[in-house]
């Protein structure tokens, strides 16, 4: 399996409250994302990093900020959380651009679900 | 353009039996069409992946179709076993573009 690792695996927090979120990856590859996936909407794509310091958005950003200081590290923050970002979080990495090609293809962790309440 | 139209939602298959999970896109310029598998409480895993320049891939017991014409692709699972329960993915990415995620399917195998 890739080594990524991601923080909490767990947690509940209060409609309002801030949030972050940790992804720490130990295969060196250039390019992190964060997805979310709720039921009937599959893997939607939150924000992506292409170096550090360098991210953008993805389709479903409003709400989200992420950062990157370190090649190894993708935080997501949810600056204040609301209801509709309750959903199970996933950190993914690749060293193909795109999220995925044929030599090198997108790994995923084991995800961080999170309630607001 | 952007789509990947993955069907059914969900699908029950005895012991067995042969798993069928479709996917369909439009944008041409795809090209690489992975499949993940996801067991509950974990991430999604690459389970198998092709090119559009070969029209079957085989690992085992599963395989893609794919259609190039018909831009279509699927997966099929032989002699599928309890263990095989998850939810599948299909995918599609070009160089240009994010990958693009089917909405998945949840596959049970009954024993």
């Amino acid at each position: 399996d890739a080594g990524i690792t991601q923080s909490p695996r767990h947690k509940v927090t209060e409609t309002g409250t801030p949030v972050t979120l940790r992804c720490h990856q130990t295969e060196n590859h250039r390019y992190m994302y964060w997805y979310r996936q709720d039921p009937g909407h599959g893997l939607r794509l939150i924000h992506y990093s292409y170096g550090v310091k360098d991210t953008d958005k993805g389709e479903v950003s409003d709400g989200y900020s992420v950062s990157r200081s370190k090649t190894e590290d993708f935080l997501l923050t949810l600056e204040s959380a609301t209801s509709s970002q309750t959903s199970v979080y996933f950190c993914a990495i690749s060293d193909a651009w795109s999220g995925g090609s044929y030599n090198s293809p997108l790994h995923f962790g084991n995800g961080t679900r999170l309630t607001v309440t | 353009q952007q789509q990947v139209k993955q069907s059914p939602q969900s699908l029950i298959v005895q012991k067995g039996g042969i798993s069928i999970i479709n996917c369909a896109y439009e944008n041409t310029a795809f090209d690489y069409f992975p499949w993940y598998q996801q067991f509950p409480g974990k991430g999604p895993a690459l389970l198998i992946a092709i090119r559009p320049d070969v029209s079957e891939k085989k690992e085992g017991r599963f395989t893609i179709s794919f259609n190039k014409s018909a831009k279509q692709f699927s997966l099929h699972i032989m002699d599928s076993q309890p263990g095989d329960s998850a939810t599948y993915f299909c995918a599609a990415s070009n160089p240009y573009d994010k990958i693009i995620f089917g909405k998945g399917t949840r596959l049970h195998i009954l024993p």
